[in-house]
């Protein structure tokens, strides 16, 4: 079955540490997309990616980084500059970003603790 | 910027109960309106959307009417079921300077229905 896989589930990491959270698709999307999760809040769009080797800042990409080398692939860096690292994340992908009903597909999400 | 007003939860239920949460929204153009799902520890799923005004979106019994004279996409189901819990997110689409969408995400309103 096609779908959106993020790893680990969990995740626990000691302030001042970089973490990277992987995300793979194999739907065949071109667009994929982070988002950062806090409890009671929406979800806040931390960088997207419309095609293989680019991507854009979201609303909240200080303290983060991505790369997009493969299609299937979209990782997440958080780095030791992101204030408040702890949230829940979750990675999404889509047939193509400019279309207004393309419904963004999720995975199950990484919860990161940062202590 | 455009934005999407969710009614505040909890929302508790009893099993076979009406279900109205209420979403409005502002926005310059004419996005498209979504409800997302999202179950304990999972990511979101699309719902529903409705992509014109008076379009009703519908799945799984639940429903949704984009009304453009009161910016309005409430959700609604005639009978919910404790297989309902869960955190319903309405959301829109919005372009973007690259002619590109990017959806804006409501925060949530969990859903507790009691058998």
């Amino acid at each position: 079955d096609g779908g959106i896989t993020q790893s680990p589930k969990y995740l626990f990491r000691k302030e001042g540490q970089n973490v990277t959270l992987s995300c793979e698709q194999n739907l065949n999307h071109d667009a994929m997309y982070w988002y950062r999760q806090d409890p009671g809040q929406g979800l806040r769009l931390i960088y997207y990616s419309q095609i293989v080797n680019d991507f854009q800042k979201g609303d909240i990409a200080e303290g983060y980084s991505v790369s997009r080398e493969k299609k299937e692939s979209f990782p997440l860096t958080v780095t030791s500059a992101q204030k408040n690292p702890t949230a829940f994340y979750l990675c999404a992908s889509s047939i193509v970003s400019w279309g207004l009903d393309s419904p963004l597909h999720f995975g199950n999400g990484t919860r990161l603790t940062v202590t | 910027g455009d934005s999407v007003t969710q009614m505040e939860g909890p929302v508790t239920l009893s099993e076979e109960a009406f279900l109205t949460i209420n979403c409005t929204y502002t926005a310059t153009g004419y996005p498209s309106l979504f409800w997302y799902v999202q179950y304990p520890g999972e990511g979101l799923q699309l719902l529903l959307k409705a992509t014109k005004a008076d379009d009703k979106g519908s799945n799984k019994g639940f429903e949704a009417t984009y009304r453009k004279e009161t910016t309005s996409f409430h959700l609604e189901k005639g009978s919910v079921q404790v297989s309902d819990s869960a955190v319903y997110f309405c959301a829109l689409s919005e372009p973007r300077m690259d002619s590109s969408y990017k959806l804006i995400f409501g925060s949530g309103t969990r859903l507790l229905v009691r058998p």
